[in-house]
């Protein structure tokens, strides 16, 4: 079946401006996480949401970044007033609610603000 | 900040067992050890897990240590897709949530 989609693939945006980031996870997937990798970096984990529990925010580095998940599926990330150091790439994992061990990740979004 | 140290590379030769090691000196008896892997430009991939038990599957082994302060995946043959940077994680379950915290890994490089 699909795996895990996310659009756009690239974006370059002005400092300032606003994104948004989707992510379609694996049909059936209960838990959907946002992960962000900055270049040379490791992955750092950002936003974590589990079926219509309340998501744990506790990753998002400032309140520009908020995340939403429509329906159980769709999740935006919604990055304000975007920064330079904002440029990374943006990865979103799904996973059954009792095999989170295995998460499965997207290609990711680039983002690079100019 | 990740709970993990591994050596930042490690060349391979095509067809020859590649073992990555990885200590996690500080782990706690609820906590797993995962290993992922991402290659280049991809998204990361999930390879195996182990709590305590040596484990294998189609991908990898797993040998983890009896005090569980280190482990050693194994790729029993290596080839030059396994090029990438592989991540041992250790994370513990939170009322469902499994924050996977990736340090910088440890980059493979398969040779022909």
């Amino acid at each position: 079946g699909a795996g895990v989609s996310q659009s756009p693939s690239n974006k370059v945006t002005e400092k300032g401006k606003d994104v948004e980031l989707r992510c379609d996870p694996i049909s059936g997937h209960t838990a959907l996480y946002w992960y962000r990798q900055s270049l040379g970096q490791g992955l750092e984990f950002l936003i974590y949401f589990q079926g219509n529990s309340a998501p744990d925010k506790s990753g998002l580095p400032s309140d520009r970044f908020s995340a939403e998940r429509t329906g159980g599926s769709v999740s935006t990330l919604t990055i304000q007033r975007t920064q330079q150091e904002d440029s990374a790439v943006y990865l979103c994992a799904s996973s059954f609610y009792r095999e989170t061990y295995e998460q499965y990740f997207g290609p990711g979004t680039r983002l690079t603000v100019t | 900040d990740a709970k993990t140290t591994q050596p930042p590379s490690m060349d391979c030769a095509e067809g020859r067992a590649a073992n990555l090691p990885c200590n996690h000196s500080t782990i706690s008896g609820n906590e797993y050890v995962y290993w992922y892997r991402q290659i280049h430009s991809q998204g990361p991939q999930y390879i195996i897990h182990g709590l305590k038990n040596n484990e294998t599957n189609e991908m990898a082994s797993l040998i983890i240590t009896e005090d569980r302060k280190s482990s050693t995946l194994i790729l029993p043959h290596a080839t030059l897709r396994d090029t990438a940077v592989y991540y041992c994680i250790v994370s513990a379950p939170q009322g469902g949530s499994e924050k996977l915290v990736f340090g910088k890994g440890m980059k493979l490089t398969v040779n022909p």
